[in-house]
């Protein structure tokens, strides 16, 4: 049964900060793995999407990269920015569903 | 393009009673999934329809059911409501065999 860990489960930076945001799963056989932004009580957005194939994926300050034979992925930020505060979920494709971490919290303060 | 809607946005049911809440997919999608998501927690999948039909599914009761119309929307019902099915309720569109799932809102499901 494949689990998804994410680690820490909440940081509170200064801005301007490099920030790394841990996702590890147990089952490498996965189709992609997906991160997505959550601000509170709201929906998911969509940030990066990795397929199997691939070892990373950039989107603007955010970078994204994939080891499967390790079970392991990282988000990236790069200068952190008050607007970044959020929870961060990472999720493994599994067929057609997806299986969550539970999510980094981030602060980001002025 | 409108995105993923959902209604209604809040709702507050007593225990034992049933629920329906509503999903309209991101246009040109034809696939819907349905996550549950309690608080603290990350979304749990409980079922995905294509084609009107109940595709995949998860770990959810049969409380809980489901039905995709011709034009892709979709909703979730649950039945005899537990104070433990209050959560964010979540929908996701997608192409099927297509890897990106695009979500809505959510709908805050209280249940008192």
């Amino acid at each position: 049964k494949q689990e998804v860990t994410q680690i820490p489960a909440a940081l509170s930076v200064p801005e301007g900060e490099n920030l790394v945001l841990n996702c590890s799963f147990t089952d490498s056989a996965i189709y992609n793995l997906q991160w997505f932004r959550q601000d509170p009580g709201k929906g998911l957005t969509s940030l990066l999407l990795i397929q199997s194939s691939q070892r990373e994926q950039t989107s603007g300050r955010l970078n994204a990269s994939l080891d499967k034979s390790s079970g392991r992925s990282t988000l990236y930020i790069a200068a952190s920015q008050p607007g970044d505060s959020a929870t961060y979920l990472c999720a493994v494709g599994d067929t057609d569903k997806l299986i969550f971490g539970t999510g980094t919290r981030l602060q980001v303060f002025p | 393009d409108a995105g993923v809607t959902q209604s209604p946005t809040h709702l507050i049911k007593t225990r034992g009673q049933q629920v329906t809440l509503r999903c309209s997919p991101k246009s040109g999608h034809d696939t819907v999934s349905w996550y549950q998501q309690a608080l603290g927690q990350g979304p749990q999948f409980i079922f995905q329809y294509y084609e009107e039909e109940e595709r995949q599914r998860g770990n959810f009761p049969d409380r809980f059911s489901g039905h995709q119309f011709p034009n892709y929307s979709s909703e979730l019902n649950v039945n005899a409501l537990l104070l433990g099915d209050s959560a964010l309720y979540l929908c996701a569109s997608s192409l099927v065999f297509s890897d990106e799932q695009y979500f809505g809102p959510g709908t805050r499901l209280t249940v008192t």
